[in-house]
């Protein structure tokens, strides 16, 4: 069983639609990342998570450290936000587990 | 364009061939990664170097070896692999140690045949 699992795996939707990507873990954490890997494979840093929510632009990532879930929040989701969203956490030890992804498409 | 970036793109090799992946960044950073990103798993962080010096190897077979000669450059050098190796191979650095600072390359598409 891997230490970070992620729901959906797969996602459509339509341009406009409001779009959440979940992502559950089971270790002990000291931050959880949000990555966005387009077409092509190159990979970007989307927030870094120790506590509470943070936004940037049309998205929004949440975190219940009690609970061990994340969020992520496409608002007015666009054909450009098409890609693969990872979810990762660093546990206390320092060590790096990341979920498989989940492949959005936003058709317009 | 992260400032890092890696060649070739795309690979095709035997399972006999020797090949050499190679990444280099223009950021001023003092960390850089190997990872490996297989169909349907999630990415496996492979070496990490740290001012030139390795100080991770996560169980890595010893047919994959990295050599860092200096903090811009770094290669992973690749003999006798074997199919279920084919994989995507993404380079990162970072000036610090955490993954929110880590600026990812483009990745080489390796295929074993």
């Amino acid at each position: 069983k891997n230490e970070v699992e992620q729901s959906p795996q797969n996602l459509t939707a339509q341009e406009g639609e409001f779009i959440t990507i979940n992502c559950s873990y089971s270790v002990g954490i000291s931050a959880l990342h949000w990555l966005q890997q387009h077409p092509g494979g190159g990979i970007v840093s989307l927030f870094m998570l120790s506590s509470g929510k943070k936004k940037h632009g049309r998205l929004i990532a949440t975190i219940n450290i009690q609970e061990k879930h994340s969020s992520l929040h496409i608002t007015a989701s666009h054909p450009r936000d098409s890609a693969v969203y990872i979810c990762a956490v660093r546990d206390t030890g320092n060590q790096f587990y990341f979920g498989t992804g989940t492949s959005l498409t936003v058709i317009p | 364009e992260t400032g890092v970036t890696q060649t070739p793109r795309h690979l095709v090799m035997g399972m006999t061939n020797k090949k050499s992946l190679k990444c280099e960044q223009h950021l001023g950073h003092n960390a850089m990664y190997w990872y490996k990103q297989s169909a349907k798993k999630p990415l496996e962080l492979m070496f990490v170097y740290n001012f030139k010096e390795q100080t991770e190897n996560n169980s890595v077979p010893s047919r994959f070896s990295p050599e860092c000669p200096n903090s811009s450059h770094l290669f992973l050098h690749l003999h006798t692999l074997q199919p279920e190796d084919s994989a995507l191979y993404l380079c990162a650095s970072s000036r610090g140690g955490g993954l929110g600072e880590q600026f990812f390359g483009p990745g080489t598409r390796l295929t074993v045949l």
